[in-house]
């Protein structure tokens, strides 16, 4: 079935580094453009970065921009997430999700995420 | 603080009906009909319920509805259920790829 599934989630230190993967199967992930969504304890989901199908196009949040990396190989139907210079509000659970359908702007399906704890 | 605005929680009892409703600007709700509408159940993965304002994904129940009116948009869960209370997260294309969500409703089923 269709299924995303994250990891490399952990307690860093501040300023510290940390890459997030996420295995895609069951669904042709080379033509979806992919997303990761985060969300800090107590407070509500936040769009993070997009990344398009080929891998030619990146998109990032302001919060993030300059810091994280959107990367992806299509060979292993993965996706990436290069997180540096973290900072403890980047504290927070880290879904990956694709794209519906082309050109809904929804998100789907997602995975169960991994949390990422910034701390000294 | 969100970009969109959700209340908090909202609830109600079995077989009733209940509006969520989702705040922004002319700058994403207003602007754009590419409201979404997320379920989550605790330590599950987000669900798309609804996409494009009003448009349900294939095997979400009828139950499920959605408008918009101006800058804000609803979400409309009639006849409640059990398993319907979870969080409920609305989310808005907000232009030049950026999105922006609520900051959640917890749904209770009385």
């Amino acid at each position: 079935q269709v299924q995303l599934v994250e990891s490399g989630g952990g307690v860093v230190p501040p300023g510290r580094s940390l890459r997030l993967s996420c295995a895609a199967s069951g669904f042709t992930f080379s033509s979806n453009t992919m997303h990761w969504v985060r969300q800090a304890p107590g407070r509500g989901l936040e769009w993070v970065a997009l990344i398009s199908y080929d891998g030619s196009n990146k998109y990032y949040a302001d919060s993030v921009k300059g810091r994280f990396i959107i990367s992806r190989d299509n060979s292993k139907n993965t996706l990436y997430l290069q997180m540096n210079s973290l900072r403890g509000e980047d504290t927070a659970v880290y879904y990956c999700a694709s794209d519906y359908d082309s050109g809904s702007s929804a998100l789907d399906p997602w995975g169960q995420g991994t949390l990422v704890t910034v701390s000294s | 603080q969100s970009a969109l605005t959700q209340p908090p929680s909202a609830s109600g009892s079995p077989g009733q009906s209940v509006t969520i409703s989702c705040t922004g600007t002319s700058s994403d709700v207003g602007g754009y009909n590419y409201v979404s509408w997320y379920q989550v159940h605790p330590g599950k993965a987000p669900k798309l319920m609804i996409y494009e304002v009003s448009k349900r994904p294939s095997g979400v129940p009828d139950r499920f509805s959605g408008s918009k009116s101006g800058n804000t948009a609803s979400l409309t869960v009639s006849g409640l259920q059990a398993e319907d209370e979870a969080d409920y997260h609305c989310s808005s294309y907000a232009g030049r790829n950026n999105w922006v969500f609520g900051g959640g409703t917890e749904l209770t089923v009385l």
